[in-house]
């Protein structure tokens, strides 16, 4: 059993609108991570969560310690939103859900 | 700032046979780490480095070797490449290991092995 789970595994909405993405872990951790993979591949970090809120433009994440709980929020979705959203949760070392994959239709 | 640079982008391996992954970073970043990353599964710790000289194992260390001579460089070596190490790898460095850390990953490496 993996020790991050995501939801949804695949998400497809239209532009514009607002997209929550889950992550739950089942072990105490010291920092939580949201990464976007684009379609070519490559890997950015997005936020770094160890309590409450972060807000980066149209992209809110919270983070609820004592529930184990984490949520990735797009505000007015984009076409160029369409992305795979990796959670990683960091204890002795990082462990990564395995991804829910975005696609915004225009 | 080039950031992580990864080498090569491709690369296709026979069984038995050994390689390196090359992974260097200019942002004098002393945590360093590799993953692979295979379908349905998300990205697994291979190794990881908190800085020159010190190495340690992750999730999946079997078949695989690394080592740290210096910040910049934390190269991944094969032995004796098996299909079953066919993957996207990525290596990733940060300013230290916590919770105030963000990661820089490279842009990856496909690797299959025939």
């Amino acid at each position: 059993k993996n020790e991050v789970e995501q939801s949804p595994q695949n998400l497809t909405a239209q532009e514009g609108e607002f997209i929550t993405i889950n992550c739950s872990y089942s072990v105490g951790i010291s920092a939580l991570h949201w990464l976007q993979q684009h379609p070519g591949g490559g890997i950015v970090s997005l936020f770094m969560l160890s309590s409450g809120k972060k807000k980066h433009g149209r992209l809110i994440a919270t983070i609820n310690i004592q529930e184990k709980h984490s949520s990735l929020h797009i505000t007015a979705s984009h076409p160029r939103d369409s992305a795979v959203y990796i959670c990683a949760v960091l204890w002795s070392d990082m462990r990564f859900g395995a991804g829910t994959r975005l696609t915004v239709k225009p | 700032n080039a950031g992580v640079t990864q080498t090569p982008k491709f690369q296709v391996l026979k069984t038995g046979q050994s390689m390196t992954l090359q992974c260097a970073q200019d942002m004098n970043h002393e945590y360093m780490s590799w993953y692979r990353q295979d379908p349905g599964m998300g990205l697994r710790l291979i190794h990881y480095s908190v800085g020159a000289g010190i190495t340690d194992q992750g999730e999946v260390p079997n078949g695989y070797n690394v080592s740290r001579s210096t910040t910049e460089d934390f190269p991944l070596r094969l032995l004796s490449a098996a299909p079953s190490q066919t993957s996207v790898y990525f290596c990733a460095s940060s300013p230290g290991q916590g919770a105030n850390y963000g990661y820089t990953f490279g842009s990856g490496t496909r690797l299959t092995v025939v």
